[in-house]
């Protein structure tokens, strides 16, 4: 059974860096994509971007810029950072794992919220 | 890239059948077959349901069923339960390379 544990600071103050990791466990790290979506409290769903082992990543031009996806197979870990924050960037972050243009398996979700 | 457009919320009573549509653009949903729908529960994270269109994943009710005409993606719930009320999401990959989401669907079991 894949499960997915991140967790990183809750509460960011403005202009600074977020910083979450998602840890991998009882699963195939290598075979994945491995993508960052978040969702502002009351809102929809927001891709932030995606990350594979061999090195290929692509951000939603939203957050390009700010954005770095990375991850550490030998950790079975995916990370995410965003500079810069504002307000805007008050969500819930979760890491999910890719498969087939779609998303199997999701982390608990991490609310992150930005405010001096 | 736009977000796809999606009803705000559908209702239905027990036992009837109810349909989401998700609705794209020709460089989204009217070009690939790579569109999945997510149940989500207030305060949880979000579980696939639909995969490529019309694919359910292991363990996933058959009363879930994906089709898509065009530009436009559907999602429809036989047999309508109270654990049905939820919020859906539609989402598709694009010709850019990223994945898009819809508003989401709020479903009301009357």
């Amino acid at each position: 059974q894949v499960e997915l544990h991140q967790w990183g600071a809750g509460v960011v103050k403005p202009s600074e860096t977020l910083s979450l990791t998602c840890a991998v466990y009882d699963g195939s790290f290598r075979n994945y994509y491995w993508s960052w979506i978040r969702q502002p409290p009351g809102k929809g769903l927001e891709w932030i971007g995606e990350s594979h082992h061999s090195g290929r990543t692509i951000y939603n031009p939203s957050v390009t810029g700010r954005v770095h996806i990375s991850v550490d197979t030998s950790k079975s870990e995916i990370s995410l950072e965003l500079t810069s924050v504002t307000a805007a960037d008050t969500a819930v972050y979760y890491c999910t794992r890719g498969n087939d243009y779609s998303w199997s398996h999701w982390g608990q979700g991490s609310l992150v919220t930005v405010s001096s | 890239q736009s977000a796809l457009t999606q009803p705000a919320s559908v209702s239905g009573s027990p036992g009837q059948s109810i349909t989401i549509s998700c609705t794209g653009t020709s460089s989204d949903v009217g070009h690939y077959n790579h569109v999945s729908w997510h149940q989500q529960y207030p305060g949880k994270a979000p579980k696939l349901i639909i995969s490529e269109v019309n694919i359910r994943p292991s363990g996933v009710s058959n009363r879930f069923s994906g089709s898509k005409s065009g530009n436009t993606a559907s999602l429809t719930i036989s047999g309508l339960q109270a654990d049905d009320e939820a919020d859906y999401f539609c989402s598709s990959y694009t010709t850019t390379y990223i994945y898009i989401f819809g508003p989401g669907t709020k479903v009301t079991v009357l």
